[in-house]
């Protein structure tokens, strides 16, 4: 069974500070993707990142950047300079596929405050 | 852009009482999504669907339904709602496996769902 560890439960960090939130997955699947998702206070899950595990290029986009390990089997997110409007809830996935189709699994989250 | 909406962000019912929780998505996704959302267990797949009058079992299907008549609206249904349903509810879309980006879930901004 696939499996998504987000060993983080809660980080805090001040403005301007970089910050990493860890991901770690189990998949025997030779073919999978990996997602990064954010759901700030209001509620909505906001997708963010999609990574297909033959491309271990590292991302960046902005301020965020990923890190994609296979060795490791990590995906992890970094944040530099953060911002207050980062605070959210942090959600690594993997996919998973079943029959001719797919579907996500979730690790537990992170949630992420950027104090002023 | 991928628009899911849900018909509401918030919605008290009690114990016993039957509920529905509607989804809508405007880009002609073939696979939708409902998952329940709590503090310390992540997001639970309860449900999906890969196309019209099908539905699939997820991790967490007891005390559920859904209905999907129509390819844009999936609905998730509560028999017989119990305080042990009291939780955030999602709804997602997606393309089918094999388009580009098939698998993103895209997501509504969620029902607070509270059972007295």
């Amino acid at each position: 069974a696939q499996k998504v560890t987000q060993a983080q439960t809660e980080i805090s960090v001040v403005e301007k500070e970089d910050v990493t939130l860890d991901c770690v997955y189990e998949t025997r699947d030779t073919t999978y993707y990996l997602f990064w998702y954010k759901q700030p206070p209001s509620g909505e899950l906001v997708f963010l990142i999609r990574r297909n595990s033959f491309d271990e290029q590292n991302e960046i986009s902005g301020r965020y950047s990923w890190n994609f390990q296979k060795s490791t089997s990590s995906f992890n997110f970094t944040i530099t300079a953060s911002q207050v409007v980062d605070s959210a809830v942090y959600f690594c996935a993997l996919s998973e596929a079943t029959g001719s189709n797919y579907k996500l699994t979730f690790g537990k989250g992170t949630l992420l405050t950027v104090n002023p | 852009d991928v628009k899911v909406t849900q018909s509401s962000r918030y919605l008290v019912k009690r114990t016993g009482e039957k509920v529905f929780l509607e989804c809508v998505q405007d880009m002609d996704h073939e696979n939708m999504f409902w998952y329940r959302q709590d503090p310390g267990l992540g997001l639970r797949l309860i449900y999906f669907s890969y196309d019209v009058k099908m539905k699939e079992k997820g991790d967490i299907p007891e005390g559920y339904s859904v209905s999907r008549e129509k390819k844009e609206r999936f609905s998730l249904i509560l028999e017989s709602a119990s305080t042990n349903q009291t939780s955030m509810y999602l709804c997602a879309s997606s393309s089918p496996l094999g388009r580009e980006g098939g698998d993103t879930q895209y997501f509504g901004p969620g029902t607070r769902l509270t059972v007295l």
